[in-house]
């Protein structure tokens, strides 16, 4: 089986500009999460999407935002990037029920100059 | 104060070696823990996941949970280079789906 998957693997952008991420999670599992991980904060949840509707959200700014389709693969948007935005963005899938753990992509390593 | 708190390390020890990961919360909410791994440039890959208190062994990893004490282990029994990673704690609220992790613990086993 086939697991998460996240592309690009790296993403230069400079500060403005916006970008989006793709995951497409492994078969068959319903959610998607994505996370920020950065050597100061560690990981730090971002949002979940379940059936193409958000269920739950973390404390990060509106310029954030997600989406996900009806074959379950999601697509993460940061808007007017900021230099603190350079971090690893991790996606990680489950099954869909609640209480399921998560298996994580190897992530988008976004860099902004 | 964060919800998980994790050592960071690093922690070296030599091969074969028992080692002891340890994370505290402060949540008595959480109910589902997990360990997971992390090497160089890849993503978090879940070792263990248990329900509430008590052991849980699979090959040369245990892991064990105090909820009374709000705290939890990995241990790894015969340690090898290739144990030589970042570990992550996680663990949540049931119904909610909603993880919380530490900051991880780097771990280096020396040949």
């Amino acid at each position: 089986k086939a697991g998460v998957t996240q592309t690009p693997r790296y993403l230069i952008k400079t500060r403005g500009q916006q970008v989006t991420l793709s995951c497409s999670p492994i078969s068959g599992h319903r959610s998607v999460s994505w996370y920020q991980q950065t050597p100061g904060q560690g990981l730090q949840f971002l949002f979940e999407y379940f059936s193409e509707t958000q269920r739950n959200k973390g404390n990060f700014p509106g310029r954030f935002s997600g989406r996900q389709f009806s074959n379950s693969r999601s697509e993460m948007n940061v808007s007017t990037l900021e230099l603190g935005d350079s971090a690893l963005y991790l996606c990680a899938s489950s099954p869909g029920g609640v209480d399921q753990p998560q298996h994580f992509g190897d992530g988008t390593r976004l860099s902004i100059l | 104060q964060k919800e998980v708190e994790q050592d960071p390390g690093p922690l070296s020890v030599p091969e074969g070696a028992i080692v002891s990961l340890n994370c505290t919360y402060s949540n008595s909410a959480f109910q589902y823990f997990m360990w997971y791994r992390q090497y160089s440039r890849k993503g978090p890959e879940l070792l263990m996941y248990t329900y509430s208190s008590g052991n849980k062994e699979d090959g040369r990893f245990t892991a064990q949970v105090d909820k009374s004490s709000k705290y939890i282990s990995l241990f790894i029994r015969d340690s090898q280079p290739s144990d030589s990673a970042t570990y992550l704690c996680a663990m949540s609220v049931p119904n909610f789906n909603k993880f919380y992790f530490g900051s991880g613990t780097k771990l280096n086993v020396k040949p």
